[in-house]
Parts: structure tokens; sequence; C-alpha cells
């Protein structure tokens, strides 16, 4: 599975888009994009997925840029709730690794008021 | 509520002991998967079941054992504990539709706390 790497931390204030970027240069033809958050030590939440157009979605959208190599979350209006750590992972479609989902260190959201 | 869920939501024993993690997946959802998640390791993948059958392995001990029900619920068995075996698991699941060329998407229990004393 490709690698991931996202800023470690990111602030944004309430009521603002929050932009979170992730990197995956290495991601292969049939890797997806996923973006999941975690709030204190509560369940991964899913939030979008994606594989080559843009996505959007009741929670947020994804912008995947037209090389595939980077792609950008977006909360379109932060609350104190969007508080979390944020993770991008590159899932494999088929193969050997189906199934495994591979979190990285994730980005630290926090919203101010 | 993700619809996965998972009992106990915390346990508490001591060293040598085993112990029993259950989680019942989404209706309809074939597949169960097993994350440990320590404040040293990050979130990591375990295993997965599918319909029954073990499907994918990940950094699984060998004193660690899992397995997944007719009625597709699914326990992990934590046997001959360390302290280090302290963390969240969390269980998730999906549908898996099977096809090479397709994804699914997870969605997680909120977790099992195990502390080892």
């Amino acid at each position: 599975d490709a690698k991931t790497t996202q800023p470690t931390s990111m602030d944004c204030a309430e009521g603002r888009a929050a932009n979170l970027p992730c990197n995956h240069s290495t991601i292969s033809g049939n890797e997806y994009v996923y973006w999941y958050r975690q709030i204190h030590s509560q369940g991964p939440q899913y939030i979008i997925h994606g594989l080559k157009n843009n996505e959007t979605n009741e929670m947020a959208s994804l912008i995947i840029t037209e090389d595939r190599k980077s792609s950008t979350l977006i909360l379109p209006h932060a609350t104190l709730r969007d508080t979390a750590v944020y993770y991008c992972i590159a899932v494999n479609a088929g193969g050997t690794s189906y199934g495994k989902l591979t979190f990285g260190q994730g980005t630290i959201l926090t919203v101010h008021p | 509520d993700s619809g996965v869920t998972q009992t106990p939501k915390h346990l508490i024993t001591a060293t040598g002991q085993r112990v029993t993690l259950r989680c019942s997946p989404r209706s309809g959802d074939l597949s169960v998967y097993w994350y440990q998640q320590s404040l040293d390791q990050g979130l990591q993948f375990l295993i997965q079941y599918y319909n029954g059958e073990e499907r994918a392995k990940g950094n699984i001990l060998e004193r660690f054992s899992a397995q997944q029900f007719p009625d597709l619920h699914s326990e992990l068995n934590l046997s001959s504990l360390e302290l280090g075996d302290s963390a969240l698991y969390f269980c998730a699941s999906s549908v898996t539709t099977g096809e090479l060329r397709s994804t699914d998407t997870q969605y997680f229990g909120p977790g099992t706390r195990l502390t080892v004393l």
C-alpha cells in the first residue's frame, strides 16, 4: 500500500473551512484514497473516499489532484466537534493486502472558538 | 452510531490471564476486522475474517486468536496477557463484495479498552 504523508497538526477557526492535505506520491492505479477521523479514543469514523474524481458527501469534500499524488479533505464549516485526528489512507482494491487499513500518525485538527 | 457493537467496553485483568473480546458486525456485513491501538504503536491491523474464514492477517501475535461464527459475530481471544497488551481493541465490519476491483468501506465499533495489571 502506498505511504501517505500528513501534517502533524493543524488549527482552524470555528465556522471556517478546514483543508487537510495528504501526500500519496507513490499511489498505484488501483488504490483508493480514504479518510477517517478519530475523536478522542472513539472508534475511527469513516468520512469519505475516492479514486480519481472529486467526491462530496454530507460530511466533507475530497479533492484529488489529476496526477493522484495528493489530495485535500475539506470540512466546509468546521465546528468544535470536528476536533479529532484525521487519517488519510491509501487502500488497495485487490491483491494480498485487500481489506487491510494501514493507519499513519494522522493530522490532529483543533477547531478553535 | 456505526452499527458495529463491541463488548465489553472496559476490561481489567492481570498478567498471564486470558480474555475474550466480542464483536457484532453491521447487519449484512460479511467481513470482520480487528485492530489494536496502543500508545506507542498507533492503530494496527490484526486480522480479517470473511464469512467465517480467515482472509488476511496482520501483526497478530501467536498468543492472540480470532474466529467468526455462523451468525457472523466474531471473538478475539487474547491469552498469556502481558502489560504491553494494554490497548484499545477495535472491530470493524464491511460488506465485502468479493470483487477484485472493488473496495469496501470499513465501519468501526466503539472499541474495548483492555488494561493488563
